[in-house]
């Protein structure tokens, strides 16, 4: 089985603050982590993705993701907090399935992202 | 190309109705994956479909079917509407092992 707990329903940074959100992950089998971003009344967009290779992930719109397998975390940050990264932001986790396809992605509840001007 | 298109984008339904949801992947992708998002929720998985077969399902009630066609597209379908099945559907395709795309959803209004 597999879960995604956000720390943070919601977060606020300044413009050109440090932004920070939390995930953690539990998983039975090395897992495939990702964060999506959410903007209001549309679908989701991949910011980046964790799938084994380098811990260190870079994404798109400055973002970056750590894999830290002792910790089971994988946060999300960007160093300096531009006023359109505001949105929701999701990390996921999934496993394969026997046939080596994504299997289903296993959702947190999500992190407001506000940024203050 | 484009991307994961899905129709309609808003639905209007009565309780008790039947709704069909559709999702067209990107092209060369061969799964599809289906997902409902409720107000303030992280989406949930229902089905996912890899070569027209059905390769996972998720903790919903048998109201809730789905099917790929040979082109790759998908419908969902919900039978007999309650008002909790309100919510946006959001379809997502992939290529083998790769990250999901997901398409703008279809936002279903139950009444």
């Amino acid at each position: 089985a597999q879960s995604v707990t956000q720390l943070g329903s919601h977060v606020s940074v300044s413009e050109g603050a440090l932004v920070l959100l939390r995930c953690n992950y539990s998983s039975s089998v090395p897992p495939y982590l990702f964060w999506y971003v959410q903007y209001p009344n549309q679908g989701l967009q991949l910011l980046l993705k964790y799938t084994s290779a380098a811990t260190l992930v870079k994404g798109i719109n400055g973002f970056e993701a750590e894999f830290k397998k002792s910790e089971t975390s994988f946060h999300l940050t960007k160093p300096s907090a531009h006023m359109s990264d505001a949105a929701e932001y999701f990390c996921a986790v999934s496993g394969l399935n026997s046939g080596g396809s994504n299997y289903k992605l296993t959702f947190g509840k999500g992190t407001l992202l506000t940024v203050n001007p | 190309d484009a991307g994961v298109t899905q129709s309609p984008t808003h639905l209007i339904k009565t309780r008790g109705q039947h709704v069909t949801l559709r999702c067209s992947p990107i092209s060369g992708h061969k799964s599809v994956s289906w997902y409902q998002q409720v107000l303030g929720q992280g989406p949930q998985f229902i089905f996912q479909y890899y070569e027209k077969e059905e390769r996972g399902r998720g903790n919903f009630p048998d109201r809730f079917s789905a099917r790929q066609f040979p082109n790759y597209s998908s419908e969902l379908n919900v039978n007999a509407l309650l008002l909790g099945d309100s919510a946006l559907y959001l379809c997502a395709s992939s290529f083998r092992g790769g990250g999901m795309s997901f398409g703008s959803g279809t936002r279903l209004t139950v009444v």
